[in-house]
């Protein structure tokens, strides 16, 4: 079965420290990738997402994320984060033609930035 | 206005009694999912539907059971709650045009003492 796994259940970082969150998904054929996040008490929003081509992909507010096919993995990163940033991220992956836009996600990452 | 609402917001009710999670969606999308989210354990998906006529179980759907009543219209119903069903609760839409993005409602938290 489709699976995605968040390595980090809970990131605390002061401001303008560097980001990296991993997510790794196991399916060995196309994918699309997605990152979401939920601000507090908020409902997700996208932060960016990869069909195809290039496979550093860059979203909003300053993320990006770069799909390495070899490694199953589509890590996000930010290279300086804002105290703003403070939110539960989501990797997701759709997979499959036919699997009818159903996303798996990973557990969540929890981040919270030290002002 | 939001694309996609859902009523209520917040819900508490007792064991053994029938919910019902509504959700609507102004985007024109044929495809709506009902997910719920427990910490730890991402979200998880219960059930989705493709148009008025084509529903499909997902992962978790022991349970709850949905009506798609219209385009725009896809409930979650709980038919005897249970405390492990205590959750956060979203609806997402997609358009089937293409592959897409799913987008989310503002959830629904619901406690079931």
């Amino acid at each position: 079965a489709q699976s995605v796994s968040q390595h980090n259940h809970h990131v605390i970082l002061s401001e303008a420290a560097s980001l990296e969150l991993g997510c790794n998904y196991s399916y060995g054929g196309t994918v699309n990738l997605f990152w979401y996040v939920q601000y507090p008490g908020q409902h997700l929003q996208l932060l960016l997402k990869y069909f195809s081509g290039d496979p550093l992909v860059k979203g909003i507010k300053g993320f990006e994320a770069e799909f390495i096919k070899s490694k199953f993995s589509f890590n996000l990163r930010k290279p300086s984060v804002q105290w703003s940033d403070t939110a539960e991220y989501f990797c997701a992956v759709n997979a499959g033609y036919n699997q009818g836009g159903k996303l798996i996600f990973g557990q969540g990452t929890e981040l919270s930035v030290k002002p | 206005d939001a694309d996609v609402t859902q009523t209520p917001r917040n819900r508490i009710t007792k064991t053994g009694k029938r919910i019902m999670l509504e959700c609507s969606q102004t985007k024109g999308h044929d495809r709506m999912y009902w997910y719920r989210q427990d910490p730890g354990l991402g979200l998880r998906l219960i059930y989705y539907s493709f148009d008025v006529k084509d529903i499909n179980k997902g992962e978790i759907s022991d349970g709850y059971s949905v009506s798609r009543q219209a385009q725009a219209k896809f409930s979650l119903s709980l038919e005897s709650a249970i405390p492990n069903q205590t959750a956060l609760y979203f609806c997402a839409t997609r358009s089937g045009v293409s592959y897409n993005e799913q987008f989310f409602g503002p959830g629904t938290r619901l406690t079931v003492l």
